[in-house]
This record gives structure tokens, C-alpha cells and sequence, in this order.
């Protein structure tokens, strides 16, 4: 089946810094997803990305779904201490087909954020 | 709107038990999923439906059944639980269509733990 792999699986950084994570996947997707978990709560949804070669923004996170539609970035710029949780990539297939409705996910990226 | 809904939010169950995972959503969203949750593993898909009627297995079906009788609810059964099945699992909703989609809404979870 389809994997997602998601680097680096841990950061610790220092408040102010820059952050920098990426996903890969054996296969294509037609939209790659963005999610934050913070501690006992399910994912929500930060950026969302539909075309390849896409650069989309909020606020202080910039994503891009990769032109080979096989890789995503994230990345967040001066990092606060409540960006501290973990970071999951998404890969999803067409709209409006079977699988629309799966997601695949990766492994996570657990970030934290020294004051 | 009250969005996903899941209950309970913590459940204990005996090797063998059967019970009921709930969940509900208030969007009128068409595409549904379940995901559980492992250390390390990210999000796995259990079960997901199209729309009321209609169901299909995920990457980790074994174990579970579901249903999607009405729009609103998409339920989890544990036939017969057993500790391999201790996770915490989350149900998810969207649109079918891309027009304003913004990728999946999670419900908070249940932690659930077999004995």
C-alpha cells in the first residue's frame, strides 16, 4: 500500500529558530494535508495543498506539495513555545473518487520548543 | 455546529468484550473515516465511507466492523477485543467535493484500553 515517510520523527529547537520538515511517499498524490496534535486532542488541519508545485502560506508556516506530487514540506518560521506538538503530513487521492475520503499518513514529527 | 463527535472518551475493555465506539457529525459531510493511533505510527485507517450505505476497509481492518446508516453517524464495533486493539482512535469527516474543502475534521478521540 501506499507509505508516507516523514522526517525528521524529532526536533528540539530553541524558541526564535526555524523549522524545516518534509514528507515522501512511494506513490502520487492529488492533495497533500498539513496537521497539527497537540496532547490529548485529534489533529487539526493547518494548511492544505492542491496542485503541485503549490507554495501556500499561514501565517508563520509555508507548505509546498512537491512537483513530482510524491513529496511536501513544511516549514515554520520563529518558532514560540506554543508551537510545541506533533507535525503530520497527509497524502490524499482525487476528489470526488473512491478514495477521496483516505488519507495516509506519516509517522509524525514530534517538534519542541525551548524558551 | 458541534462538528466530529466521539464517545466515550476513555473505555476499558476485558480480552473478549465487544462494544461500540460512537461517532457523529453535524457538518452533512459525506465522506467519513476511522483512524487509530499507535506510538510511532502515526494515523492508520481502519474503515471509511463514501456516503450512507456505503463502507469500505481501510489499511487495518481486521477486528472491526462499521456501518453508515444515516449521513450523521459512523460507528465502530469491536466484535471480540483483544490488547493488540488498545489505541486511541479517531473519527474524521469532509466534504466529498474540493470546492472550499479543507482537507478532514478530526473528532478529540477514544482512548481505549484492552486488558
Amino acid at each position: 500500500g501506499q507509505q508516507l515517510n516523514q522526517s525528521p520523527q524529532s526536533m528540539f529547537i530553541q524558541e526564535g529558530e526555524d523549522v524545516s520538515m518534509n514528507c515522501t511517499s512511494s506513490s502520487i498524490f492529488n492533495t497533500w494535508l498539513w496537521y497539527k496534535q497537540e496532547p490529548g486532542e485529534g489533529p487539526v488541519l493547518l494548511i492544505a495543498l492542491y496542485k503541485a508545485g503549490e507554495l501556500t502560506s499561514n501565517g508563520r508556516l509555508t507548505a509546498q506539495f512537491g512537483i513530482t506530487r510524491k513529496d511536501s514540506f513544511l516549514n515554520i518560521s520563529a518558532s514560540i513555545p506554543s508551537d510545541v506538538g506533533i507535525y503530520f503530513c497527509a497524502g490524499r487521492g482525487n476528489a470526488g473518487g473512491t478514495s477521496y475520503g483516505k488519507l495516509t499518513f506519516g509517522q509524525g514529527t514530534i517538534l519542541t520548543v525551548h524558551p | 455546529n458541534a462538528g466530529v463527535t466521539q464517545t466515550p472518551k476513555f473505555q476499558v475493555l476485558k480480552t473478549g468484550q465487544s462494544m461500540t465506539l460512537q461517532c457523529a457529525q453535524d457538518m452533512n459531510h459525506e465522506y467519513m473515516s476511522w483512524y487509530r493511533q499507535d506510538p510511532g505510527m502515526g494515523l492508520r485507517l481502519i474503515h471509511y465511507s463514501v456516503g450512507a450505505g456505503i463502507t469500505d476497509q481501510g489499511e487495518v481492518p481486521n477486528g472491526y466492523n462499521v456501518s453508515r446508516s444515516t449521513t450523521e453517524d459512523f460507528p465502530l464495533r469491536l466484535l471480540s477485543a483483544a490488547p493488540s486493539q488498545t489505541s486511541v482512535y479517531f473519527c474524521a469527516s469532509s466534504h466529498r467535493t474540493s470546492g472550499g474543502l479543507g482537507g478532514q475534521f478530526f473528532g478529540p478521540g477514544t482512548r481505549l484500553t484492552v486488558l
